[in-house]
């Protein structure tokens, strides 16, 4: 079974530029998490789709965060403009169901905004 | 509220000896599910161990094991003969009920000292 891929693995760029991520989840799961992850913090939420449409955006910033799951496959998740705040490992995950399935997790994109 | 509590920020065991990781949550409801997750210093964060809580059994993976205790809201995890390659952040999580959302704790930086 092929894993959750994410890309790129890392990102740099200066404050106010503009970023995206790419998840494609493992076949079949019809949940998809976006977690940010700061250094030495547990991974914080930002959205999660059932299918292709939204379950929980509520700590999404969305005055610069967006995020999409195209036709309840693949997701990107955008950051415009980025602030140095923003700096974090996003993670991907992607599940059978939202409550008893684990989480698979891809390997993250540690973003550094300067 | 339902909460994730990991009061142990970090670890340090002798490589061999056996080491209990504690997680203590706050929920109201009967039925649910808890998961132990891994992140190595590589990133990815993978599965240790799950247990439902409906069942009166330990959840038990090779050296891995959980100590649950429903009406204490505790899930511990235990992991015998400790390994360098356990080394890692160990977070506990679960499902909040009505919106799914996986809450996890904010981890437990382990290290397991040759």
């Amino acid at each position: 079974e092929a894993g959750v891929a994410q890309s790129p693995r890392y990102k740099i760029i200066e404050k106010r530029q503009s970023v995206a991520f790419w998840c494609n989840p493992i076949s079949g799961h019809a949940t998809l998490y976006w977690y940010q992850q700061i250094l030495g913090q547990g991974p914080k939420l930002l959205i999660q789709f059932q299918n292709n449409g939204v379950v929980d955006d509520s700590q999404l910033p969305k005055d610069r965060f967006s995020a999409e799951r195209l036709k309840g496959v693949d997701s990107t998740l955008k950051i415009q403009p980025a602030k140095l705040e923003d700096s974090a490992v996003y993670l991907c995950a992607s599940s059978l169901d939202r409550t008893r399935s684990p989480l698979h997790f891809g390997n993250g994109t540690r973003l550094t905004v300067t | 509220a339902q909460t994730v509590t990991q009061s142990q920020p970090e670890m340090s065991v002798q490589e061999a000896e056996t080491v209990t990781l504690s997680c203590t949550y706050d929920t109201s409801e009967n039925n649910y599910y808890l998961f132990w997750y891994k992140q190595p210093p590589s990133r990815q964060m993978i599965l240790v161990i799950r247990q439902e809580a409906y069942k009166q059994q330990n959840a038990t993976e090779n050296r891995f094991s959980v100590n649950f205790q429903k009406a204490a809201k505790s899930f511990s995890l235990k992991i015998s003969d400790s390994q360098l390659g356990d080394t890692a952040m160990y977070f506990c999580a679960f499902p909040r009920r009505g919106d799914d959302k996986i809450i996890f704790g904010k981890g437990t930086r382990l290290h397991i000292l040759p």
